[in-house]
């Protein structure tokens, strides 16, 4: 099965950048979908298709993709952004979503 | 707008089936571009991806469950719904349900349920 790396915390203080990687094989030739957790809620999307926003998700969210990783990019992380992190790809091997291990966005 | 609500059994005996119903509101079941899913998180982990299903009956499941798993679309509800058999304490997790919007590349998750929570316990 594809696996997903991501790291499992990233501080950040207020007004600076985050980055968020995900790394698996090749992934850099895969779509990839980003959602953020905030403790006690559903994920919401906040990336999809490596770099395109949903409507109402800020510009300051941003997203990349690479050889064997992929990256969320948060600027001017505010606190409100403070959640977990979860990328996630369509495994075409067996034919199912994959999730990434998942990020703690800490905001100082 | 639409909406997504898990219900069902809070608390499941082992080597019994767990049984979740996902109604949708503000929007048709029956929609071409859209998959529905179930996605599951046990707690302080991760989340894991259950599979997902098509208004017309075509589904995908996690390997990992496969053996377990079936999912069913109800259109005249305008409901889905999750079956889980020979559940053990591995199983315990808030359960969400979810919308998939197809494009012509991928199927992002782009409305989630609230989730709820099933133990398996006796």
């Amino acid at each position: 099965s594809y696996v997903l790396t991501q790291p499992p915390s990233v501080s950040v203080a207020p007004g600076q950048t985050a980055r968020i990687t995900c790394g698996g094989n090749n992934i850099g030739g895969v779509n990839v979908h980003w959602y953020q957790q905030r403790p006690g809620q559903a994920p919401v999307l906040v990336v999809f298709d490596v770099s395109d926003r949903p409507s109402g998700i800020p510009e300051r969210f941003s997203g990349s993709n690479s050889g064997n990783t992929a990256t969320l990019t948060i600027s001017g992380v505010e606190a409100a952004d403070e959640a977990d992190y979860y990328c996630q790809v369509w495994d075409t091997t067996s034919d199912h979503y994959v999730f990434g291990t998942g990020t703690k966005v800490t905001v100082l | 707008q639409l909406q997504l609500h898990e219900s069902g059994p809070g608390l499941v005996k082992p080597s019994e089936t767990l049984s979740l119903t996902c109604t949708v509101s503000g929007g048709s079941i029956s929609t071409r571009s859209h998959y529905w899913g179930w996605v599951r998180q046990p707690p302080g982990k991760g989340l894991e991806w259950i599979g997902s299903i098509y208004y017309g009956g075509s589904t995908y499941y996690n390997p990992s469950l496969k053996s377990r798993v079936a999912m069913s679309v109800h259109t005249s509800t305008n409901q889905f719904s999750l079956r889980l058999s020979s559940v053990t304490a591995a199983d315990t997790a808030v359960y969400f349900c979810a919308r998939l919007y197809c494009s012509s590349t991928s199927c992002p998750l782009d409305h989630w349920g609230q989730g709820t929570l099933v133990t398996v316990s006796s």
